[in-house]
This record gives C-alpha cells, sequence and structure tokens, in this order.
C-alpha cells in the first residue's frame, strides 16, 4: 500500500529536549511539508520540501529544523528553542506544487 | 500576511440537508483552492479543488465555486449524511506553498 507513515503517534517529552519525528513516503513524491495543528486553527506550515537536499522555512520554521538527505524521509526535529511545542504535528506530501497533499496521520507530540 | 477566513466555525445541519462553507482569501496571486475534510485523530483529506481559471466543479453531492473578483470559494454539501460530520478546512495559495482556513466543524443531526 502506498501512503505516508509518521511515527509514534502519540510523544511525551520533558521541556528542553530536543524531539525528532519521522515522516517516510512511499508514493515517489519530490514534494514534502511539515504542518503544525493547534486546536482552533487552520494548519501552519513550518518547513516544506521540493526535492532532495533542499528545503524551505515556512511561516513558523523558528525552533524547528529538518532534513531531507532520502527522497522518502523528512524527519522534523522539534528543538528546545522552540517556546509552545506541544501540538498535533502533521507531515504530507505532494507530487507537484499546486497539487493534491496527502497527509499522514499525525503525531501528537505532549512536552512538560 | 496572507490570510484566509472562513466561516462558520460550526455549522449544525439535518441529515439530508445542504451544508455550505464560505472561504475568503487576501492574496490575490492565489490560484489553487483545495477543501480537505479531517476526522477526529486522522490526518486531512482532500475531497476537492479547483484552480483560478474555473469558475464551478462538482463530484457527486460536493461542489465548489469560486469568485476570484471578490476573493471568495464556497463547498456545498448536498443531501448530507452521517458520514460528513467532520472537520473541513479550506486553503488557497500557489506553488507549494498553502494559506488554511481555521476549520469549520460539520454535525449532521439524525
Amino acid at each position: 500500500d502506498g501512503g505516508i507513515t509518521q511515527s509514534p503517534k502519540y510523544l511525551f517529552r520533558k521541556e528542553g529536549q530536543n524531539v525528532t519525528l519521522s515522516c517516510e513516503q512511499n508514493l515517489n513524491h519530490d514534494a514534502m511539508y511539515w504542518y503544525r495543528q493547534d486546536p482552533g486553527q487552520g494548519l501552519r506550515l513550518i518547513y516544506y520540501s521540493q526535492i532532495v537536499n533542499d528545503f524551505q522555512k515556512g511561516d513558523i520554521a523558528e525552533g524547528y529544523s529538518v532534513s531531507r538527505e532520502k527522497k522518502e524521509s523528512f524527519p522534523l526535529t522539534v528543538t528546545s528553542a522552540q517556546k509552545n511545542p506541544t501540538a498535533f504535528y502533521l507531515c504530507a506530501s505532494s507530487e507537484a506544487p499546486r497539487g493534491e497533499q496527502y497527509f499522514g496521520p499525525g503525531t501528537r507530540l505532549t512536552v512538560t | 500576511g496572507e490570510n484566509v477566513e472562513q466561516h462558520p466555525s460550526t455549522l449544525s445541519v439535518q441529515e439530508g440537508d445542504s451544508a455550505v462553507i464560505k472561504c475568503t482569501y487576501s492574496d490575490s496571486a492565489s490560484n489553487y483552492f483545495p477543501w480537505y475534510k479531517q476526522e477526529l485523530g486522522k490526518g486531512p483529506q482532500l475531497i476537492i479543488d479547483i484552480r483560478s481559471n474555473v469558475g464551478e466543479k462538482k463530484d457527486q453531492r460536493i461542489a465548489v465555486t469560486l469568485n476570484k473578483t471578490a476573493k471568495h470559494f464556497s463547498l456545498h454539501i448536498t443531501e448530507t449524511q452521517p458520514e460528513d460530520s467532520a472537520v473541513y478546512f479550506c486553503a488557497a495559495g500557489s506553488n507549494y506553498q498553502l494559506i488554511w482556513g481555521a476549520g469549520t466543524k460539520l454535525i449532521i443531526k439524525p
């Protein structure tokens, strides 16, 4: 089956720790995205990558970092510099710009 | 910055009735307008999209209309069913970046 996987589904961390969220796709898509979703709000773009070894900041990149070493993988690191990291994180991929974005099931991160 | 306003935030309709959700965008360069449905605890799924060279698009019970002059676009769901209950998001953008509305929780009353 083709799709996007995110792991883990739930993640708990102590304040001050970095944490890495996994995102893998087997759709052979060039573009990948990371979004943050807070209750009652729309999705906000953290980072996106158009192609391997290239990525750009979205609207809320501060306190986050990404890498794109392989076409199928786009991990997101939430650093201790992110002031309010508790949120639902969604990864997506698309074949082309302005094309359908396919979303993973999300990771709910809780930092205490 | 650019934004997308979505109304209403909650919509409750009787099963079988129609539902309409409206969005307004600010960036006149936007040329792609998708609608996504998100069920609880899951990622959003595309249900329909429209591009700026088209005014209306229909897919069975779902339709989207676009008014580029007024920078409005709307989602219409006819003959609503219990499985339509979810949160619906509109988005607007071009190339890789989409700006998302805050979402509408659609409740279908039996």
